[in-house]
């Protein structure tokens, strides 16, 4: 069964901290694995997209690395900042042309506390 | 960056109502999208369509129903609403063109239906 993992469920740090977040996924075929970012009563955000072949992207303070061996992904957060609070999504796709079938985790939710 | 807009973005409304939740896009994406997503739970696929006159169920079973007349319009409709329909509605589309392995779904802001 296609499955997105996600670690920890929620967090809290303070502001100018870093974090990684963790995602697990058990989807095949595997197209490529993307981080959302999405505040509270709105819609999801991309902040990077990795295909099989790429083991890291970065979007600002945004760092994702990826291990496709092992299926795991991770998401840094350097320095984060109050804004930074939201939801933080782990999307796998499982195809490469025409339809995607995106499988979606169910998200950490952090809190950048001042 | 494309123009998604989703209204209304916030809706209450009593049980056996007729409602349809509007989603529109300005950049000419072909492919469109709905979901469904309950507080603090993963975004579920209702209904996508690969362009005018077509329409499919997603993975998760919904008595919604959808249209696409125009490019730019995915409207659902519930013909009939309870309170079980009450959810957050994402409406998402991926631009023509795109580069194999990509593919990335831009997000309307989302409308958030309660049913009472």
């Amino acid at each position: 069964k296609n499955q997105v993992e996600q670690s920890p469920q929620s967090l809290i740090i303070l502001e100018g901290k870093n974090c990684t977040l963790q995602c697990n996924y058990t989807v095949s075929p595997f197209s490529n694995l993307r981080w959302y970012k999405q505040d509270t009563g709105r819609g999801p955000v991309s902040l990077t997209i990795m295909t099989f072949s790429e083991n890291t992207k970065s979007n600002g303070r945004y760092t994702a690395t990826l291990d496709a061996d092992t299926k795991q992904s991770s998401l840094h957060i350097t320095a984060s900042q109050l804004s930074d609070s939201a939801s933080y999504i782990c999307v796998v796709s499982a195809t490469n042309t025409g339809f995607q079938k995106l499988v979606f985790g169910t998200g950490t939710r952090l809190l950048v506390s001042p | 960056e494309a123009d998604i807009y989703q209204t209304p973005r916030y809706l209450v409304i009593g049980t056996g109502k007729k409602i349809t939740l509007e989603c529109s896009q300005t950049m000419g994406h072909d492919k469109m999208y709905w979901y469904q997503q309950d507080p603090g739970m993963e975004l579920h696929l209702i209904h996508y369509s690969y362009g005018v006159n077509s329409t499919e169920k997603g993975d998760l079973s919904s008595e919604s129903t959808v249209s696409r007349i125009r490019t730019e319009h995915f409207p659902l409709t519930l013909e009939s609403a309870r309170p079980s329909h009450t959810s957050q509605y994402l409406c998402a589309s991926i631009p023509p063109g795109h580069r194999v392995g990509y593919n990335e779904q831009f997000f309307g802001p989302g409308t958030r239906l309660t049913v009472l």
